[in-house]
Formats: C-alpha cells, structure tokens, sequence
C-alpha cells in the first residue's frame, strides 16, 4: 500500500509569506506527528495528532505555526509570517496507535525562507 | 528532559571492516528505534527494541539494547559501500502528556569507502 506522502517537496518562500504544508498518511493511521529536521540534525517533535485532536502541541516554536487535521487524515502544517530560522525539512510520520508502534516517515517537504 | 546521545557523529570506514555505533539516553523508555537516512531522503525504520537483552539483526547490522545501562548499539559487520547513509536513534517519550513523540540523537554520518 501506499506510504506517507507530503506536498509540496520543496518549497521556497519569501520572509514573511505564508506556507502550508500537506501530509497525506498510511490509510487507517490514528496517529500523525510532525517534525522539524534543521540541516545536519535530527528531526525535532512538533506536534501530534491523535485522528482529529491535537493532543500534543508543545514543540511548535511559535505562534506562528499552526496544525490541524480536520477530519482524522490529511493534516496541514501551517506557518505565518516565515523566517529564514524556518528553513529546514518538516517530515510528518504516521503510526497505527501512538505509543508503542513505528511512525513511518514521508519523504518530507523541504523549506527554505529567502 | 530526555536526551538522546549518539557517537560517532561521523564514521568512516573502509570496506570489510567493522564498527559500531552508540547510543546513550537519560531517562527510563520503553522502545528505542534504529532509522536510517539517505541523502535528501526520508527515515527508513531498520530496527525497535522493546526490552532489555533484545538483539535484533538484518543482514551486516546488529542492534541491541541494554536498558539498564540506556545503551544501544548498533554493530556493522564487513561494511560494504550501500551501508553509507546517516543513522539515527530514537527514544519514545512515554511520560505525563507526551504521547510516544520520539526523540532523536544527532546521527552518525557514516561513509563506506572502497
């Protein structure tokens, strides 16, 4: 079956646009996490989405970032207002529970502010 | 806090040799996850480890786990050039409100050469 898919791959922005970022997970996946990968680094936990609710938002960096997940699948990673400190791969993973499965990984979309 | 430890950040090896990789982490979890990345690629789950003493291996890597030490390692055996990929570990965050968002180590940067 399909894996986790993500769009745009690449995305270039001007400071101070605004960008939406998709992720599409494996169907049936209850849980949905977002990280953040700077370069040369290990991705950093965002936030996690457990079908529709976000129950965890505590790694989001700002108020300018953003998730939702409306209807329990697609989920759309928002950020306002971009900086150049927003450049990096956001990849979002997709596990069948939360605790205690693998998240599987899309390939991620690769930010980069100008 | 949980913090994930990785070293070497960066290996290079020549062909038929082994090595292994470490990783350290601070504070009791119940799984530890070994990925691998390829250049602007994605994660690639290789292997969890779910309780103390467990090994696991496919093909020229081992994984193990020593959660009373909160080591793992990650042995490569007769390393050969497709092995050349970054290798990251992971920690489930599994207390108070984290809901199983995985912590990451660094990664190590490994180069098989010829």
């Amino acid at each position: 079956g399909a894996g986790v898919s993500q769009s745009p791959r690449y995305k270039v922005a001007k400071r101070g646009q605004d960008v939406a970022l998709r992720c599409d997970p494996i169907s049936g996946h209850v849980s949905l996490f977002w990280y953040q990968q700077a370069l040369g680094q290990g991705p950093e936990f965002l936030t996690y989405f457990q079908n529709e609710a976000q129950l965890d938002k505590s790694g989001l960096p700002s108020d300018r970032f953003f998730a939702e997940r409306p209807e329990g699948s697609v989920s759309t990673l928002k950020i306002q207002r971009t900086q150049q400190e927003d450049s990096a791969v956001y990849l979002c993973a997709s596990s069948s529970l939360a605790l205690q499965e693998t998240q599987y990984f899309g390939p991620g979309t690769r930010l980069l502010v100008l | 806090e949980l913090k994930v430890e990785q070293n070497p950040l960066f290996l290079s090896m020549q062909e038929g040799k082994n090595y292994t990789i470490y990783c350290n982490y601070s504070t009791t979890s119940d799984r530890l996850y070994w990925y691998r990345q390829d250049p602007g690629k994605s994660l690639e789950s290789l292997f969890v480890l779910l309780s103390n003493g467990a090994v696991k291996q496919e093909g020229r890597l081992m994984a193990s786990l020593d959660t009373k030490a909160r080591l793992s390692t990650l042995h490569i055996t007769a390393a050969v050039h497709d092995l050349s990929a970054t290798y990251f570990c992971a920690v489930e965050a599994s207390w108070g409100g984290s809901q199983g968002n995985l912590i990451f180590g660094k990664g190590t940067k490994l180069s098989v050469k010829p």
